[in-house]
C-alpha cells in the first residue's frame, strides 16, 4: 500500500514565524500535491509538483512556498504564517497521469493553527 | 474551467437506512470521476472510481455510475452502518501528466443507530 506520512499531526505556531511542513511518500510517485482543507470550502491545491525540483502554483499559492529536492519529500513553506493560514493541511501524491485514472493518496493530514 | 458540485451536508440517516449522495460535474472532454471517503481525523481515501461513461464503480456496498448525459455520478449505498460516518468528496481529473483533481466541497454523513 501507498504510504504518504506528514510529519506533524497537530501544530501550533505563532504569527509571521516561518513554519515548515513536511511529507514524504514511499510509492515512487512523480506527482505531489498541497491542500489546505477549511469547512464549507472542500479541498482547495496550493502548490503541486510533478518531478524533483519542478512546482507549479495551484488556486491559493498565495504566502505559501514548496520545496522538493527529492522525490520522496515535498514541503510546503508558510513564509510568514498569518491566522487566517489556520486550516487543515493535507499531501497528496500520485503516479504520472499519461496512463489515465490515478488516483490520488492522502497523509493525514497536518491541522496547524497560528495564534 | 472543470467544477464538481455536491449536494450540501449534513446528511443524517438511521442505520440501515438508504444513502444518495448527489454529485455534478462540469467538465471539458472526457473526465474520469472519484469518490473520496475521509473518516474523522484521517485523510481522504479512495473509495471508488469510474473512467467513461457507464461505468460502474463500486466498494464496500457503496457505487456511483458515471452519466455522461447527465453529468452526474451520485453515490448510493443500499444500507448504511455507523461506520459509514464520514465526509464524502466527488472529484474529477483528466488525462494529462499532472494528474490536477477537482475536488467537491465534501458532503457529511452521520448515520445514527
Amino acid at each position: 500500500d501507498v504510504k504518504v506520512t506528514q510529519s506533524s499531526r497537530y501544530l501550533v505556531k505563532r504569527t509571521g514565524e516561518k513554519v515548515f511542513l513536511e511529507c514524504v511518500q514511499d510509492m515512487d510517485h512523480e506527482n505531489m500535491f498541497w491542500y489546505r482543507q477549511d469547512p464549507g470550502l472542500g479541498l482547495r491545491l496550493i502548490y503541486f509538483s510533478y518531478d524533483v525540483k519542478m512546482k507549479e502554483k495551484g488556486d491559493i499559492p498565495e504566502g505559501y512556498s514548496v520545496s522538493r529536492e527529492k522525490k520522496e519529500r515535498f514541503s510546503l513553506i508558510l513564509e510568514s504564517a498569518s491566522t487566517n493560514q489556520t486550516s487543515m493541511y493535507l499531501c497528496a501524491s500520485s503516479l504520472t497521469g499519461t496512463v489515465r485514472n490515478q488516483p490520488q493518496h492522502f497523509g493525514d493530514g497536518t491541522r496547524l493553527s497560528i495564534l | 474551467g472543470d467544477s464538481v458540485t455536491q449536494m450540501e451536508g449534513p446528511v443524517t440517516l438511521s442505520e440501515e437506512a438508504f444513502l444518495t449522495i448527489n454529485c455534478t460535474y462540469t467538465a471539458t472532454g472526457y473526465p474520469s470521476l472519484f469518490w473520496y471517503v475521509q473518516y474523522p481525523g484521517e485523510g481522504l481515501q479512495l473509495l471508488l472510481k469510474a473512467t467513461k461513461a457507464d461505468d460502474k464503480g463500486s466498494n464496500k456496498g457503496f457505487e456511483a455510475t458515471y452519466r455522461k448525459e447527465t453529468t452526474s455520478f451520485h453515490l448510493e449505498k443500499g444500507s448504511v452502518q455507523v461506520s459509514d460516518s464520514a465526509v464524502y468528496f466527488c472529484a474529477l481529473s483528466k488525462a494529462g501528466g499532472y494528474q490536477k483533481v477537482t475536488f467537491g466541497t465534501g458532503t457529511k454523513l452521520q448515520v445514527i443507530p
